[in-house]
């Protein structure tokens, strides 16, 4: 499978634990995503990178997360001192370019349950 | 106001109907339009982009109002595997803005 893959699939975790998440995006593609989208509601925009360098962090991205993408291949995305409304599903996507950044290909998702 | 706002439904109809969901969006800078397709517990994907033009993909059929800031999406003859939440999306600068989504369910 040459998709956007995610690692873990399901976390669960108790609140105040740091949890990481790993993003494999398509190889070529140089931009990477994160996305969080809860219940009902659809995903909702956390960063992006355009290979290394994280150009652009939402508000929804408080002081907890933190990401990264050392090589401009894998990224990480680290939540500490995690709460309870930050149970959702986390999304990564990955495109090639400016010019087709639209064309943004989806994980599976990380779908993080904080007790 | 959310940014991308879509009719939450769930639309619940028959096989072989026509449904036609509908979106506004606010920022008028928005650049490019698409409609995603999301199954239960699975991640979004791509179902087509949409231009003012209008554009047509088999029984789909999406079009674009940038004046009035209105998106819609008409599914013609519509199949049990249609079942899904259509999401309405615009880019902004490079980044994919969501509606909440659009539940639809296609009964026999």
């Amino acid at each position: 499978d040459t998709g956007v893959s995610q690692n873990p699939r399901h976390k669960i975790t108790k609140r105040g634990q740091n949890v990481t998440f790993r993003c494999d995006p398509i190889s070529e593609h140089n931009r990477l995503y994160w996305y969080r989208q809860t219940l009902g509601q659809g995903p909702e925009f956390l960063t992006y990178f355009q290979n290394e360098a994280q150009l652009e962090k939402s508000r929804l991205l408080s002081d907890r997360f933190s990401a990264e993408r050392p090589k401009g291949s894998f990224s990480t995305l680290e939540i500490q001192r995690t709460e309870q409304g930050d149970s959702a599903m986390y999304l990564c996507a990955s495109s090639l370019d400016l010019l087709s950044a639209y064309e943004q290909y989806f994980g599976p998702g990380t779908r993080l349950t904080v007790t | 106001r959310k940014e991308v706002e879509q009719d939450p439904g769930p639309f619940n109809v028959p096989e072989g109907a026509t449904v036609a969901f509908n979106c506004t969006y606010s920022n008028s800078a928005s650049q490019s339009f698409f409609w995603y397709r999301q199954d239960c517990r699975k991640e979004p994907k791509l179902l087509m982009s949409v231009y003012s033009s209008g554009n047509e993909d088999g029984r789909f059929t999406a079009q674009l109002n940038r004046a009035s800031q209105y998106i819609s999406l008409l599914i013609r003859d519509s199949k049990l595997s249609d079942s899904a939440t259509y999401l309405c999306v615009v880019n902004q600068g490079g980044k994919l803005i969501f509606g909440q989504g659009t539940e639809l369910s296609v009964k026999p």
